[in-house]
């Protein structure tokens, strides 16, 4: 177990709706990284929080959004789904900004758009 | 920009037969670079990291700054290394950027 929680572990639902993916990070972990992994794409960097505040974001569509609270849960928005939308979403943490720290994955949410 | 390139999607070797894992980087300052590994099942989770020098599970990896490369190693692959392996750098910003991962099948 890492620590890291994820929430739903499996979805399912209709194109065009929308949907939240929720993450708890470990214990004091102040950095989140969310990424999209399908089957001919690998593991595709979304977007990464430090301690509230956006640090950097990937290929992440516009339909996308995601946030981090003051408790340090984060929580990723998925809008309009498409049947391409269809992935694992994972969610990592890791303890500070800097250093060779090691991210630690939660088991991921697994989206199935039909 | 910084991008992360491991060529095989796919690599399938006999068990006991050395096995190596390519991948390439590109990053204009001084990279972190990691493997991590996803068995079936499981979570993804650190294999090593070069700044330790390590070998895990009889892995090695070593950074090749002049060849910008970080390629996975084992002399003698075994059966439970079956897995799906994703090479990562660390960027100063402390962002993670993955490859897009190799399967490994060791055929017994």
């Amino acid at each position: 177990d890492s620590g890291v929680t994820q929430t739903p572990k499996h979805l399912i639902t209709a194109t065009g709706q929308r949907v939240t993916l929720r993450c708890s990070p470990r214990s004091g972990d102040l950095s989140v990284y969310w990424y999209q992994q399908s089957l001919d794409q690998g593991l595709q960097f979304l977007i990464q929080y430090y301690n509230g505040e956006e640090r950097a974001k990937g290929n992440i569509l516009e339909r996308f959004s995601a946030q981090q609270f003051p408790d340090l849960h984060s929580e990723l928005n998925l809008s309009s789904l498409e049947l391409g939308d269809s992935a694992l979403y994972f969610c990592a943490s890791s303890p500070s900004r800097g250093g060779n720290t090691e991210a630690f994955f939660g088991q991921g949410t697994r989206l199935t758009v039909v | 920009a910084q991008r992360v390139t491991q060529p095989e999607k796919l690599l399938s070797v006999f068990k006991g037969a050395p096995v190596e894992l390519k991948c390439n980087y590109s990053y204009s300052g001084s990279p972190e670079l990691f493997w991590y590994v996803q068995y079936s099942r499981q979570r993804l989770q650190l294999l090593l990291r070069h700044i330790s020098r390590e070998s895990i599970k009889g892995f090695t990896a070593d950074l090749n700054k002049g060849e910008t490369s970080f390629h996975l190693k084992k002399p003698f692959a075994q059966e439970e290394d079956s897995a799906m392996y994703y090479c990562a750098l660390k960027t100063g910003a402390n962002n993670l950027f993955f490859g897009t991962g190799t399967r490994l099948t060791v055929i017994p």
